[in-house]
């Protein structure tokens, strides 16, 4: 079975300070894609990345940064310098990697982290 | 936005009826999920489809079924609606051209059973 956690449930900051959302995840695949979506009140879920297991390198992009670690199994994401239009709820998923007809077998979400950025 | 729309966006509906959520994929997507959020809470997978047959499922009962259209859209729809079942329904659209495949969500149906 696989499981998403996200203890922080809520976090709030002021505006230009950084952030940390963490990820702990459990598996039992060899393989799997870990990923962030943020979801703001209009509710549609945005992509922010994709972590494929096998790659344990950092990624950065822009104020967004990621810090995977499978021996700890954990996925988190940093904001740095917030701004208000980060106030959202954001999600840590898991997948597992199938090579069946239609590709992933479904995303399997953590409780998310309402995340709000104060003026 | 990511083309993937749905509708209706809000609906309301009494306890024993049943429901038809429709979602029209991103073009060139050839797979759709459905995922169940209720409030508080992350998504849930319900179901997939591929190529118009169900091809995963998460733990959800019968009374949860789909369909998907020559054109990829789809529908999910719910019998004997519980008040349990009021919740945020987001459809998810993908392409599969290998082992992995990106989903790009619509903006969701909120459901309201009463």
């Amino acid at each position: 079975a696989q499981k998403v956690t996200q203890a922080q449930t809520e976090i709030s900051v002021v505006e230009k300070e950084d952030v940390t959302l963490d990820c702990v995840y459990e598996t039992r695949d060899t393989t799997y894609y870990l990923f962030w979506y943020k979801q703001p009140p209009s509710g549609e879920l945005v992509f922010l990345i994709r972590r494929n297991s096998f790659d344990e390198q950092n990624e950065i992009s822009g104020r967004y940064s990621w810090n995977f670690q499978k021996s700890t199994s954990s996925f988190n994401f940093t904001i740095t310098a917030s701004q208000v239009v980060d106030s959202a709820v954001y999600f840590c998923a898991l997948s597992p990697v199938s090579n069946s007809g239609g590709g992933a077998d479904g995303l399997t979400f953590g409780k998310g982290t309402h995340l709000i950025i104060q003026p | 936005e990511t083309g993937v729309t749905q509708s209706p966006t809000h609906l309301i509906k009494t306890r024993g009826q049943q429901v038809t959520l429709r979602c029209s994929s991103q073009s060139g997507h050839n797979t759709v999920s459905w995922y169940q959020q209720a409030l508080g809470q992350g998504p849930q997978f319900i179901f997939q489809y591929y190529r118009e047959e169900e091809n995963g499922r998460g733990n959800f009962p019968p009374r949860f079924s789909g369909l998907q259209f020559p054109n990829y859209s789809s529908e999910l729809n719910v019998n004997a609606l519980e008040l349990d079942d009021s919740a945020l329904y987001l459809c998810a659209s993908s392409s599969w051209t290998g082992p992995y495949t990106e989903a790009f969500f619509g903006q969701g149906t909120r459901l309201t059973v009463v």
